[in-house]
């Protein structure tokens, strides 16, 4: 069954650094998210991307945030100056054009030090 | 706006017990409804979903739930809970403001007794 695969599975960061975080969406899917779930708390919505272009991102995704599909396989969450605030577990889903269900993956935990 | 609440962040049940997760939402028209698994290592699973019709609903690993519009309620339940099932579970509201996209709750922990 197709899967959507998320590397690295665990980041560790000094404060201020550049993470990128990688994600290998379905195939045939045209819808790609990012979430983050900080521990304890929700898991949130980031950020939505469609035709090689954010549809919708949340107060969350600052300036410091940014997507990016680079060839056509690969969907990228780059934060560019980590915070502490930052250390969350961070979800990458996909979806189908004509679809309602989200595939998730099994997450990267971020932890900013 | 639209939020999604599951009081229970940690419950414990015995093996072979029934089980049930409760998860209340907010939103102003039927959304679209779905129950996620995590197991640690592993990424979110979906159990089930419920878009519309039969407000009962079979999923996998012999789990259902209910969605009752009056109490804004979509409840998961399973008859006989097995050691396996320990994982944290989380409901989730698909709705689509400005674009389509997910609200979850916060989660919980079931912890399954031998």
């Amino acid at each position: 069954e197709p899967e959507v695969t998320q590397t690295p599975s665990h980041q560790v960061t000094q404060m201020g650094q550049e993470v990128i975080l990688r994600c290998v969406p379905i195939s045939n899917h045209l819808y790609f998210y990012w979430y983050r779930q900080i521990l304890g708390q929700k898991v949130e919505f980031l950020v939505s991307f469609y035709n090689n272009e954010i549809s919708e991102k949340s107060e969350i995704f600052d300036d410091q945030f940014s997507v990016e599909r680079p060839d056509g396989s690969n969907f990228t969450l780059k934060i560019r100056s980590t915070k502490l605030e930052d250390s969350a577990m961070y979800f990458c889903a996909s979806m189908t054009e004509l679809g309602n269900i989200q595939y998730f993956g099994a997450g990267t935990r971020l932890s900013v030090l | 706006a639209q939020s999604v609440t599951q009081p229970d962040i940690h419950i414990t049940v015995s093996e072979g017990a029934s089980l049930e997760l409760r998860c209340n939402y907010s939103y102003g028209a039927t959304p679209y409804l779905f129950w996620y698994v995590q197991s640690p290592g592993q990424g979110l699973q979906l159990l089930l979903k419920y878009f519309s019709g039969d407000t009962l609903v079979q999923g996998i690993k012999g789990f259902e739930a209910e969605f009752k519009r009056s109490q804004s309620s979509f409840n998961l339940r399973k008859p006989s809970v097995h050691w396996s099932d320990a994982a944290e579970y989380f409901c989730a509201v698909g709705f689509t403001s400005g674009t389509y996209k997910y609200i979850f709750g916060t989660g919980t922990r079931l912890k399954v007794l031998a």
